[in-house]
């Protein structure tokens, strides 16, 4: 089967850095991807990767390993409004989203 | 630009009902896809159209159907209602053909069934 793995919930202090991390093992490959979801609203699109390595993008960074099934989204100098979830979902070879059950991130000052 | 909208925003309908939700894709995608998002739990992949015809299915009964039509909006039609179907619905627009990439997300109906 299909499976997404990523923390249910994690805390951070306020301008610190945590790293999310997310495993999956899908039929098939074609990217993986990182949305923002505050409580009530939809999710919002924040990194795609498809090839090893490190993608940069301001705070926000995400790390992927193919050959392990892993993955990492990376946030720096944490703000009170990062707290949210955040889903990983990787694109399989039918080219379907097959998301995670997300990872709560609570901030504290 | 008016990105992904969704409409209604809530609703509510008792067990054994049907509804129908629709969906406006960004402007320039043609591609719309449903998921279902259930209270602390990622969204599941329902099923997307593409050129008027479904070209994905998830693993939802057929209770759940859909529709595009030719200016690519959607609608999501789900009958003999159940308590568990209560959710937020999600719609999800991406340009292109294969691919889904990028979606973009609207901001969903939240439907209650009791």
């Amino acid at each position: 089967g299909q499976n997404i793995d990523q923390p249910t919930e994690m805390t951070a202090t306020e301008g610190a850095i945590v790293q999310i991390n997310c495993t999956y093992q899908t039929s098939g490959f074609n990217g993986l991807f990182w949305y923002q979801q505050h409580a009530g609203e939809a999710p919002t699109f924040l990194s795609y990767n498809v090839l090893d390595g490190l993608e940069e993008k301001g705070r926000f960074s995400s790390f992927l390993s193919r050959s392990k099934g892993y993955s990492y989204l990376l946030l720096k100098e944490l703000q009170m409004k990062d707290s949210a979830s955040y889903l990983c979902a990787v694109m399989d070879s039918n080219y379907q989203l097959i998301w995670g059950a997300g990872t709560k991130l609570i901030i504290k000052p | 630009d008016a990105g992904v909208t969704q409409s209604p925003t809530h609703l509510i309908k008792t067990r054994g009902q049907q509804v129908t939700l629709r969906c406006s894709p960004k402007s320039g995608h043609d591609t719309v896809s449903w998921y279902q998002q259930a209270l602390g739990q990622g969204p599941q992949f329902i099923f997307q159209y593409y050129e008027e015809e479904e070209r994905q299915r998830g693993n939802f009964p057929d209770r759940f159907s859909g529709h595009q039509f030719p200016n690519y909006s959607s609608e999501l039609n789900v009958n003999a209602l159940l308590l568990g179907d209560s959710a937020l619905y999600l719609c999800a627009s991406s340009p292109g053909t294969g691919g889904s990439y990028e979606q973009y997300f609207g901001p969903g109906t939240r439907l209650t069934v009791t």
